[in-house]
Parts: structure tokens; C-alpha cells; sequence
């Protein structure tokens, strides 16, 4: 019964290709994350969405597109994937916007070859 | 540019040690201070602190925000390899999102 799920958990794929990474929270929570955490650990948002609506979108290159269909579902498409782009990504929820107690998936460990 | 600054970085203790780990910050319209220890996968939640001088504790774990002076300590009492862990401090922005320190590595020998 995981709360926040993401699929799949690992993904190895060449450069240039195009993928996507799913996550979908059970908790009921009004807001979504995508964070991503580089090899020195560094964890730092890249988008966020409050049921369905954009909130956050710092600065990473425009080949990252999130989707959000529903308040449940946040995933992340990555077009003409980048060495660079190798790192953990996780997604989170929280109950809304400036609430800080989030929950994390477990990650996906994305290598791009 | 919002910022939250961690030390150590890494730190090895034997087991029994008595540990502390420092975060500070420079964030506009602070909210709150979080502390999550990460394992192998997903951080889990330590801690939320939102104001100054009111420790807040956990077993063996304890932590304190100082607003005025800007900063936070995470205390492990009686280590235990168990603890071994990366300890992250996130502050709450005003957009809702968390800004993270880089962490703190923490080893516990036996």
C-alpha cells in the first residue's frame, strides 16, 4: 500500500532517447513534486503542481516536461536525454502548497550511456 | 539566492559517540527547518521545526532552530550503526517548495 509510487525504479538508456518516469501519491495530497538528487546528494526541486496546476518550475532546460492528468499523478518526460541528466529523481507529495511535510517514492535511478 | 549551508559534510564516530550536526540558512520568508535522514532510498522525515528556542526530540535524537542566528543543530545521543546515514536540512520557501543543504554523511563505526 505505498503511499507516493514511482515507476519504473530504475531506467538505463542511451543518449538521445526519449523517456518518461511515473509517480502517483494515495494520500489524498493537493500537491506534487519532482525533485532531482545529483551524485553528491544534492536534492533540488524542479517542478511542482497543486491539483493539476503548475506552481514551480525552476530553471532546467525545457527537454523536461511534467504532466500532471489529475491530483494523483505527476509524471516527468525527458526528451533527448543528456549525460548530465544521470541522477536520482523523486517525486513527493504533500497535503498543499506550504505545507512541508512531504512524502517521498523511493526514487528513480536514471543512467543515461 | 536562497541558501542552506550544512557541516560537517561527512563525519565519522564510533559507536556510543554523541554527535552534532550543523545547518544554516539564508531564505527569504522562512517558514520552517526540516531535518530527514536518508538511507539507501527516499528520505524520511526527522523533524519540523518552525520556532526559535523549542527542542524538539526523538529517542535518541534531538533538534533546536535558533531564527536569530539563522541556524539549526540535529543531536544523536549513544550512536548506533543503525544511524549511519546522510542527514539533510531543507527550509521551507515561500512557494511551498523545500530548499536543501547538501547534507551531512554520518558513519558510525562499531
Amino acid at each position: 500500500d505505498t503511499a507516493v509510487s514511482q515507476t519504473p525504479k530504475y531506467l538505463v538508456t542511451q543518449m538521445g532517447n526519449d523517456k518518461s518516469i511515473k509517480c502517483e501519491q494515495n494520500l489524498g495530497h493537493d500537491t506534487m513534486y519532482w525533485y532531482k538528487q545529483d551524485s553528491k546528494k544534492f536534492l533540488k526541486i524542479m517542478f511542482s503542481y497543486n491539483n493539476k496546476e503548475l506552481i514551480i518550475n525552476e530553471t532546467v532546460p525545457n527537454r523536461f516536461s511534467p504532466k500532471s492528468p489529475d491530483k494523483a499523478h505527476l509524471n516527468l518526460h525527458i526528451n533527448s536525454l543528456e549525460l548530465g541528466d544521470s541522477a536520482v529523481y523523486f517525486c513527493a507529495s504533500s497535503l498543499m502548497t506550504g505545507y512541508y511535510g512531504y512524502t517521498f517514492g523511493s526514487g528513480t535511478r536514471l543512467t543515461v550511456v | 539566492e536562497d541558501k542552506v549551508v550544512q557541516s560537517p559534510l561527512s563525519l565519522v564516530v564510533h559507536e556510543g559517540d554523541t554527535v552534532t550536526l550543523n545547518c544554516s540558512y539564508e531564505v527569504t520568508n522562512f517558514r520552517s527547518l526540516l531535518w530527514y535522514k536518508q538511507e539507501k532510498k527516499a528520505p524520511t522525515f526527522l523533524f519540523m521545526l518552525t520556532s526559535s528556542g523549542i527542542e524538539k526530540k526523538s529517542g535518541r535524537l534531538s533538534s533546536i532552530l535558533d531564527k536569530k542566528e539563522l541556524f539549526s543543530i540535529l543531536n544523536i545521543t549513544a550512536t548506533q550503526t543503525g544511524d549511519s546515514a546522510v542527514y539533510l536540512c531543507a527550509v521551507g520557501g515561500s512557494q511551498g517548495n523545500l530548499i536543501f543543504g547538501k547534507g551531512t554523511k554520518l558513519s558510525v563505526k562499531p
